[in-house]
């Protein structure tokens, strides 16, 4: 039972650039959620998709934007790349119940913005 | 507004001692809990979670205490062993219909010495 998988594990680009990111959730899962993580700081919510559409989405610019996939796998694209998106970015998967259920995280991809 | 914090960047602790990691939270809309553990290169790792109709979680070694009138829980790890020496995040999320937005601490570095 494969868990969450994101590729690639690293990505370099420089500023101006744009760059997608993939997540396949953990098999039996529906929904993917991602988040950026900065050096030395928790993770951050960015956007959550569920049915193929953004369903929740944190204070993030319009330049990150998402899809998810009718086999539940995901996107992510950052547009117009600043030295500061320069961060580790999560991808987590979840099964929509309606109360407490956990997100399982990817490793994650390591982007890098020169 | 960090609305999930972790006062203590690192903690160290002698192998077979307790480990204790402490979080507080100040939104009050805030009812179910979560503890991650990532090591280094990996994603975070679900460990324990708690919600807000409960004190006190355990699982094997870890145990969560939540303390809802002071908006702070804390993560007990007895024994503590080597392998424990990671990065622990803990998260809050409202609780809604389906998959939740997690909002992270910065984390604390656990180091269990031998």
């Amino acid at each position: 039972d494969a868990g969450v998988t994101q590729s690639p594990t690293h990505l370099i680009k420089t500023r101006g650039q744009q760059v997608t990111l993939r997540c396949s959730p953990k098999s039996g899962h529906d929904t993917v959620s991602w988040y950026q993580q900065a050096l030395g700081q928790g993770p951050q919510f960015i956007f959550q998709y569920y049915e193929e559409e953004e369903r929740q989405r944190g204070n993030f610019p319009d330049r990150f934007s998402g899809h998810q996939f009718p086999n539940y796998s995901s996107e992510l694209n950052v547009n117009a790349l600043l030295l500061g998106d320069s961060a580790l970015y999560l991808c987590a998967s979840s099964l929509e119940t309606v109360y407490q259920e956990t997100q399982y995280f990817g490793p994650g991809t390591r982007l890098l913005v020169l | 507004d960090q609305q999930v914090k972790q006062n203590s960047p690192s903690l160290s602790v002698q192998e077979g001692r307790i480990s204790i990691l402490n979080c507080d939270y100040t939104n009050s809309m805030f009812d179910y809990f979560l503890w991650y553990k990532k090591y280094p290169a990996e994603g975070p790792t679900f460990l324990i979670s708690i919600s807000s109709i409960k004190d006190k979680n355990e699982d094997g070694r870890f145990t969560v205490f939540l303390n809802k009138s002071a908006k702070h829980l804390s993560l007990h790890i007895v024994p503590s062993q080597p392998g424990d020496s990671a990065v622990y995040f803990c998260a809050a999320t409202p609780i809604i219909q389906g998959a939740q937005k997690l909002v992270f601490g910065q984390g604390t570095r656990l180091t269990i010495n031998p």
